[in-house]
């Protein structure tokens, strides 16, 4: 099993709707979750982080964590074009003073006009 | 504040070649994250420096490579002799150890004929 995994897509979704994405980890004792957006020939840029089981809103883009079921989401409401870009989901296997992270191979979103 | 500087932007050598990358953290921020990136293997850590002391080497693909970190304001990543399988785009980040949050620098597009 991968440590972090994702599906690649693409997804495609219609302007205004909600994009959903997807990630699971495989290390229980992972304690720090982090989405980036990586436009394509640009560097990971840090969306939302989440730390604690349930929901985190920042804007349009809201971050759902269940531990129990080792699984982050992230939803984009209302998606725009400018949302096109991979999707990075990056975990804190270890905690406390080691701020390593996995990343996902991410998932290409694409928001059709 | 700059960001994460990283240079140069591109890189074109030949196999068995020295390549240096460079890289200048965010000011204030004590670890510092070497990543190759690739369409195959996606982003891979390769090492990480906390307060200049590397942490975590295991990411380093065998001896070619070699990283540094002088002071808290450089670190560079050698690859000598340089490989084609080498070819990827090399990224450095930078954090705050109390927030876990990576700041991602341009990147280094690496291309070895």
């Amino acid at each position: 099993q991968k440590e972090v995994e994702q599906n690649s897509g693409p997804l495609s979704v219609p302007e205004g709707a909600i994009a959903s994405l997807n990630c699971t980890y495989s290390d229980r004792g992972s304690q720090s979750f982090f989405w980036y957006r990586q436009y394509s020939g640009k560097s990971p840029e840090l969306i939302m982080s989440i730390y604690s089981n349930g929901d985190k809103e920042d804007g349009r883009f809201t971050a759902q964590l269940n531990k129990a079921s080792q699984y982050v989401s992230l939803l984009i409401r209302d998606s725009q074009p400018s949302d096109s870009a991979t999707y990075l989901c990056a975990v804190n296997k270890s905690g406390g003073s080691n701020y390593k992270l996995t990343f996902g191979k991410g998932t290409l979103l694409t928001v059709n006009p | 504040d700059a960001g994460v500087i990283q240079s140069p932007r591109h890189e074109v050598t030949e196999m068995g070649q020295e390549v240096t990358l460079r890289c200048k953290p965010i000011s204030g921020h004590n670890s510092l994250f070497w990543y190759r990136q690739t369409m195959m293997r996606g982003l891979e850590l390769l090492i990480y420096f906390n307060n200049n002391v590397p942490i975590d080497d295991s990411g380093m693909p065998e001896d070619r490579f070699s990283a540094k970190m002088p002071n808290a304001s450089f670190s560079t990543l050698k690859i000598q002799p340089s490989e084609p399988r080498d070819s990827a785009v090399y990224f450095c980040a930078s954090s705050l150890d109390s927030s876990g949050t990576q700041y991602f620098g341009p990147g280094t597009r690496l291309l070895v004929l």
